[in-house]
């Protein structure tokens, strides 16, 4: 089974640009969740999306914005790009299981490294 | 509301020593603990999960971690340290209800020959 795949690897933009950037997730899963890794502020959560729907979000600002496909895929956006926007950002695919306790394994991709310069 | 300390940001150990990276967890409700390894620029690929099935939990590589309810640990060791172990290891908890991970800062394993 082909992992979770994440495009593009690297993106360098400027300060007021925008991006999005994309992940596919394991085939089957429906679960995609993004994560914010930074050296100062290490591994933070930014949203989960669920069937199309965000099911769970991080404390992040309004700048930083996802979406769900049909097919499970997912984007994420950040509108506006600050400095300290730059990290590597990544996405983890998880079964979903739909009103379960929790916990479920999430595999996670190989990330995007952007730069805001 | 869930959370993981790791101690020790770095550690340092001769090939073939017994490694040791602490983590202990704060919950109050039985935790789901996963440990995830990240070589560098690479994604985090996961080692083992505890899920209350087992206290003591083997994982890939050789890797395995006991759940130690009365000392809210749930420490990584591998008996034995291979030069391919380098890397930086996290341990995460999931929030209660959710897949949401809260991970700890990580610790960096370093192996010297």
């Amino acid at each position: 089974k082909a992992g979770v795949t994440q495009t593009p690897r690297y993106l360098i933009k400027t300060r007021g640009q925008q991006v999005t950037l994309s992940c596919s997730p394991i085939s089957g899963h429906r679960s995609v969740s993004w994560y914010q890794q930074t050296p100062g502020q290490g591994l933070q959560f930014l949203f989960e999306y669920f069937s199309e729907t965000q099911r769970n979000k991080g404390n992040f600002p309004g700048r930083f914005s996802g979406r769900q496909f049909s097919n499970s895929r997912s984007e994420m956006n950040v509108s506006t790009l600050e400095l300290g926007d730059s990290a590597l950002y990544l996405c983890a695919s998880s079964a979903g299981l739909a009103g379960g306790p929790g916990g479920d394994t999430q595999y996670f991709g190989p990330g995007t490294r952007l730069t805001v310069l | 509301a869930q959370s993981v300390t790791q101690l020790g940001s770095h550690v340092s150990v001769s090939e073939g020593a017994l490694v040791l990276l602490r983590c202990n967890y704060s919950s109050s409700v039985p935790p789901y603990l996963f440990w995830y390894v990240q070589y560098p620029n690479q994604g985090l690929q996961l080692l083992l999960k505890y899920t209350s099935a087992a206290t003591l939990v083997k994982g890939i590589n050789g890797f395995e971690a006991e759940f130690k309810k009365s000392e809210t640990s749930f420490h990584l060791t591998k008996p034995s340290a291979h030069m391919s172990d380098a890397a930086e290891y996290f341990c995460a908890v999931t929030v209660y209800n959710t897949d949401k991970l809260i991970f700890g800062t990580g610790t960096r394993l370093q192996v010297f020959p």
